[in-house]
């Protein structure tokens, strides 16, 4: 089955500075890779996803790129903010599988 | 509601009982998830259900869970004997379903406490 290792488990950065979380999968048919955002005791909620036939997507002041040949994938943050301070997760699947397979999480802080 | 919700909230339980977790999914999704996150880790996959029927089970730890859907919209799930490795927050979620994964919507879980 698939296998997803996240990198690192936290992370604190200064306020305004970027960060960097990055993900390896092991099944080379996953493609869909999506990143969930779990403040403290709340539900994960999705943040961006990105398929297969894509590189690079971005949305405001997140982006997500994706290196299917080396099956890895990794979240860019820029400009952080207090408000970005949560544990982030990846997340692999195969379209037809529709079974999710998560990293272990990374706990940003944000500094202000 | 608009959400996915989750009862109970909370459950404290001592080894050997048996518990129930119940979801309610988001109205029209037909693909329904149970996932278990352990503290400071990833949700873990159990099982997932594309209407009635359980399409992936793979994910069961052993015969003492069992998960339902019979209507296709709320499902249940049933842990027996419970022990103490049990402890986790038991989180549903529900997609639209289909061939392509879409996001999944996640409840604010149920934290169950095996004493």
């Amino acid at each position: 089955g698939e296998n997803v290792e996240q990198h690192p488990s936290t992370l604190s950065v200064q306020e305004g500075d970027s960060a960097v979380i990055k993900c390896t999968y092991s099944d080379s048919a996953s493609n869909y890779f999506p990143w969930y955002k779990q403040e403290l005791g709340k539900r994960p909620q999705l943040i961006i996803d990105i398929r297969s036939n894509v590189g690079e997507k971005k949305d405001q002041r997140i982006a997500v790129t994706l290196n299917k040949t080396a099956k890895h994938f990794s979240l860019h943050i820029t400009e952080t903010q207090p408000e970005d301070s949560a544990v982030y997760f990846c997340a692999a699947n195969k379209a037809a599988g529709n079974k999710l397979t998560f990293g272990g999480g990374t706990r940003v802080l944000v500094k202000p | 509601g608009a959400g996915v919700s989750q009862t109970p909230s909370n459950k404290v339980t001592e080894k050997g009982k048996y518990v129930e977790l119940r979801c309610d999914p988001i109205s029209g999704h037909t693909a329904l998830y149970w996932y278990r996150q352990s503290l400071g880790q990833g949700p873990e996959f159990l099982i997932y259900f594309q209407g009635t029927g359980a399409a992936d089970d793979s994910g069961l730890p052993n015969d003492r869970f069992f998960a339902v859907r019979p209507e296709g919209s709320v499902s249940t799930l049933k842990i027996q004997r419970t022990e103490r490795g049990d402890s986790a927050v038991y989180l549903c979620a529900s997609s639209l379903g289909g061939q392509n994964t879409g996001e999944l919507f996640f409840g604010e879980g149920s934290r169950l406490t095996v004493l």
